[in-house]
């Protein structure tokens, strides 16, 4: 069975801060599919970034950045200079690809989330 | 585009009571999604349709049923609420199963 980990409930940190949101997953399969959504105080979910698990390289959105690395099973996502506007609920998932049988094909497991404040 | 749309945005039941949470999306996605959202739980997927005409269970589906009405629609249906179901719903849909995911509005219900 899949399971996604996020250890940090909660984060508190000061504007222009660099703040790092950890993820570990653990998973039999060998194609697999790694999501970081955020939920604002509206509460709606925001796509943020999808990875596939043959792709290791680490990625650069502004001022969003993602570190993957399968010999630790962990896909961290950092926010550089933190704003207010960042504080929201950052969830990471899982979905295993079309190797794992069919039988959880496509449904995402996630994390519990980390609730990020940011402060003025 | 609306993207995922889903009716009603507040629901407030008495326990046995039914209801039907009604989801749409207008992006021609194959597949769509029920999840539930509970505080420090993260989202716990129900049931899910990968294709039109098929639905399967997922993590958490007792007490509910779905219906895939057509490739834009999948409701989600409680036949008696009871206050365990108390959640925040959330319909996703996707272009094939295991591709990304979005997601609606979600759907605040109160079982009393």
């Amino acid at each position: 069975a899949q399971k996604v980990t996020q250890a940090q409930t909660e984060i508190s940190v000061v504007e222009k801060e660099d703040v790092t949101l950890d993820c570990v997953y653990e998973t039999r399969d060998t194609t697999y599919y790694l999501f970081w959504y955020k939920q604002p105080p509206s509460g709606e979910l925001v796509f943020l970034i999808r990875r596939n698990s043959f792709d290791e390289q680490n990625e650069i959105s502004g001022r969003y950045s993602w570190n993957f690395q399968k010999s630790t099973s962990s896909f961290n996502f950092t926010i550089t200079a933190s704003q207010v506007v960042d504080s929201a609920v950052y969830f990471c998932a899982l979905s295993e690809g079309d190797n794992a049988g069919g039988t959880s094909y496509g449904k995402l497991t996630f994390g519990q989330g980390t609730i990020l404040t940011v402060h003025p | 585009n609306a993207g995922v749309t889903q009716t009603p945005k507040f629901q407030v039941l008495k326990t046995g009571q039914s209801m039907t949470l009604q989801c749409a999306q207008d992006m021609n996605h194959n597949s769509m999604y029920w999840y539930r959202q509970d505080p420090g739980m993260g989202l716990r997927l129900i049931y899910y349709s990968a294709s039109e005409g098929t639905t399967d269970k997922g993590e958490v589906p007792n007490g509910y049923n779905v219906s895939r009405l057509n490739k834009r629609e999948f409701s989600l249906r409680l036949e008696s609420a009871a206050p365990s179901q108390t959640s925040v719903y959330f319909c996703a849909s996707s272009r094939l199963a295991g591709v990304t995911q979005y997601f609606g509005p979600g759907t605040r219900l109160t079982v009393l």
